[in-house]
């Protein structure tokens, strides 16, 4: 595709729910980051993939945070059993090869809300 | 732990001013350093890439620099405009055997007219 493309670009959810977000790298893009991002903030790395390998999940702030990109293209971000804390704009990121040389190109964002 | 800083935080000046924005590292065993524009409710649009090895990028009325003995960047913006308004963050890819961007807060610019 023409960018990284995020869906849905906002998700309200209820206290408890849980919520799949869905990132569609720039096709032929190796790497795939998640970042989280809170009002006011930089981004915060949560895990990052090269093809369908989780190579860092360090970023992950709890066991209720899941991701997967089983094929090596698109990616889901996945928040079990949803709390307020979870409350922030979820980025994805995708870059052209693994190195160090490399440009990361962003999509628009998920901003999940909960309730 | 690289950890990145954005000085000022905040900075609101009139048009056709010439801006610097601040970005400082702690460890300097960087691979590359990237510079991003964020509009509000909007996801990170990439302005500059500066290699370890790179001394500055120039594109258009920006201009990085990269001291990485120092461990900092700085972005200048050259005649600002309304249009340049907009959230401005750098990223550290260290030199550690991760390729994960560290982020900084960001600089939220105002160009008001």
């Amino acid at each position: 595709g023409a960018g990284v493309s995020q869906s849905p670009r906002y998700k309200v959810a209820k206290r408890g729910q849980d919520v799949a977000l869905r990132c569609d790298p720039i096709s032929g893009h190796v790497s795939l980051f998640w970042y989280q991002q809170a009002l006011g903030q930089g981004p915060e790395f949560l895990t990052y993939f090269q093809n369908e390998a989780q190579l860092d999940k360090s970023g992950l702030p709890s066991d209720r945070f899941f991701a997967e990109r089983p094929e090596g293209s698109v990616s889901t971000l996945k928040i079990q059993r949803t709390q307020q804390e979870d409350s922030a704009v979820y980025l994805c990121a995708s870059s052209q090869r693994e190195g160090v040389d490399e440009k990361l190109f962003f999509g628009s964002g998920t901003q999940l809300s909960v309730l | 732990k690289q950890e990145v800083t954005q000085i000022p935080a905040a900075l609101s000046v009139p048009e056709g001013e010439n801006l610097v924005l601040n970005c400082s590292f702690t460890d300097s065993a960087i691979y590359n350093l990237q510079w991003f524009r964020q509009d509000p409710g909007k996801g990170l649009t990439s302005l500059l890439l500066i290699q370890s090895s790179q001394r500055e990028q120039t594109s258009g009325r920006l201009n990085a620099s990269l001291d990485k003995s120092s461990g900092r960047s700085t972005l200048y913006i050259a005649a600002s405009q309304p249009g340049d308004s907009a959230t401005y963050l750098c990223a550290v890819k260290s030199a550690g055997g991760s390729y994960i961007p560290t982020f900084g807060r960001g600089t939220s610019l105002i160009v008001h007219p």
